[in-house]
């Protein structure tokens, strides 16, 4: 079946200071993956997928097949970036997403 | 534009009564899902329309939950009997068709509809 872990609930770093948010999952099929965010009292938002390579906001995130991953990064954090953070994959043909239960990171000043 | 909304923004309830939940998607788009979000926990998938016809509804928990989207653009999501089990965060989000057979359209979510059974 498919599944999206995140192993930690929360995430604590000082500002400027990298920071890596862990997602691994399990699915059978060619894998779509997402990152999304919510900002305090602020609405659930896309932050980036992997089928775009792109970076957003100074996070990147690489697909690894055979560690079965999707690990978000920054370099150097902002204290803007404390949020809740979900991965989610998407599963049959775009029908169905399965999210994680989210890490919330916290950047301290 | 407007986002999608949803209402109530609350709704508190007794055990065993019914409610119903109002998803306003974005115009024009003609996906749209609905998903429970429980304390601690990330959103849950229950169903999936595309235009007017549920295209997946394997989320939905028990024949308790019922949704509809009669004319293709605002959806109804159903419960009869609440629980308090059925108490979380009940979130709508729409999107454009996805492009190409693996290629999933942003979704663009609302606020949820927090839902209380006493």
């Amino acid at each position: 079946a498919q599944r999206v872990t995140q192993p930690e609930k929360l995430l604590s770093v000082f500002k400027g200071a990298p920071v890596e948010l862990k997602c691994n999952y399990s699915y059978s099929g060619s894998p779509e993956l997402f990152w999304y965010v919510q900002y305090s009292r602020q609405r659930l938002q896309l932050l980036l997928r992997h089928i775009s390579r792109e970076s957003i906001k100074g996070f990147t995130a690489d697909l690894n097949k055979g560690e079965t991953s999707f690990h978000l990064k920054k370099p150097f954090a902002q204290e803007e970036d404390s949020a809740m953070y979900y991965c989610a994959l998407i599963v049959n043909y775009g029908q169905n997403f399965v999210f994680g239960p989210g890490t919330r990171l916290s950047v301290l000043p | 534009g407007a986002g999608v909304s949803q209402t109530p923004s609350n709704k508190v309830t007794e055990k065993g009564k019914y409610v119903e939940l109002r998803c306003d998607p974005i115009s024009g788009h003609t996906a749209l899902y609905w998903y429970r979000q429980s304390l601690g926990q990330g959103p849950e998938f229950l169903i999936y329309f595309q235009g007017t016809g549920a295209a997946d509804d394997s989320g939905l928990p028990n024949d308790r939950f019922f949704a509809v989207r009669p004319e293709g653009s605002v959806s109804t999501l159903k419960i009869q009997r609440t629980e308090r089990g059925d108490s979380a965060v009940y979130l709508c989000a729409s999107s454009l068709p996805g492009s190409a057979v693996m290629a999933g359209s942003e979704q663009f979510f609302g606020p949820g509809t927090r839902l209380t059974v006493l």
